[in-house]
């Protein structure tokens, strides 16, 4: 079944101590990004990546990090979390964005939500 | 600044009457745009989208309207169903400016039976 998957699904951490979240996906996808879902913000963007070892900033990257070493995994890293990063996270992927052959449909993962104390 | 815009939080309609989200943006170079339908606990998933090159995109009771000059575009849903219910994001990109998606704030869909 093809899917991106994101790992923890629900986490409460405190101030300070660092987390990864993984995403992967199975579908083969180049492109890979990560989004935060706030009330009354909608879907920010994180980081993206276009393909292996190719990531970019987007809107809100500040207190995150990612990594693109293979093509199927994009984890998103927390070195120091603080309060103001408690949200709920979306991995999403899509085989690649913006093309004219390609619809430029984004798949998303179930989301994590997080809580930082 | 927003670049996508959902004005509407909300939005109650009857079963089988047609329901109009709204979506503004700002970015004139947005070639790109997408709906996607999120229900709770799950993540979004694709609904429909649209070219600049088109003004109508249509998928059974799905179809989008966009009005580049208005900057401005709308999801008609014909007719509702209570399963319809759920939120709905508007998305843009521009291809030549690094693939990004921009999001609209959402907004949450209630068919009422």
């Amino acid at each position: 079944e093809a899917q991106v998957t994101q790992n923890p699904r629900y986490l409460i951490t405190v101030t300070g101590k660092k987390l990864t979240v993984t995403c992967s996906q199975n579908m083969n996808h180049e492109y890979m990004s990560w989004y935060r879902q706030d009330p009354g913000l909608g879907l920010r963007q994180i980081y993206y990546s276009m393909n292996v070892e190719v990531t970019d900033k987007g809107d809100v990257p500040e207190g995150y990090k990612v990594s693109r070493k293979e093509k199927r995994n994009f984890p998103l890293i927390l070195e120091s979390p603080s309060p103001n990063q408690t949200s709920l996270y979306f991995c999403a992927s899509s085989l690649f964005a913006g093309l004219a052959a390609n619809t430029g449909e984004l798949f998303f993962g179930e989301g994590s939500r997080l809580t930082v104390l | 600044d927003q670049q996508v815009k959902q004005n509407s939080p909300s939005l109650s309609v009857q079963e089988g009457r047609i329901s109009i989200l709204n979506c503004d943006y700002t970015n004139s170079m947005f070639d790109y745009f997408l709906w996607y339908k999120k229900y709770p606990a799950e993540g979004p998933t694709f609904l429909i989208s649209i070219s600049s090159i088109k003004d109508k995109n249509e998928d059974g009771r799905f179809t989008v309207f966009l009005n580049k000059s208005a900057k401005h575009l709308s999801l008609h849903i014909v007719p509702s169903q209570p399963g319809d219910s759920a939120v709905y994001f508007c998305a843009a990109s521009a291809r030549n400016t690094g693939n990004q998606f921009y999001f609209g704030t959402g907004t949450s869909l209630t068919v009422i039976p």
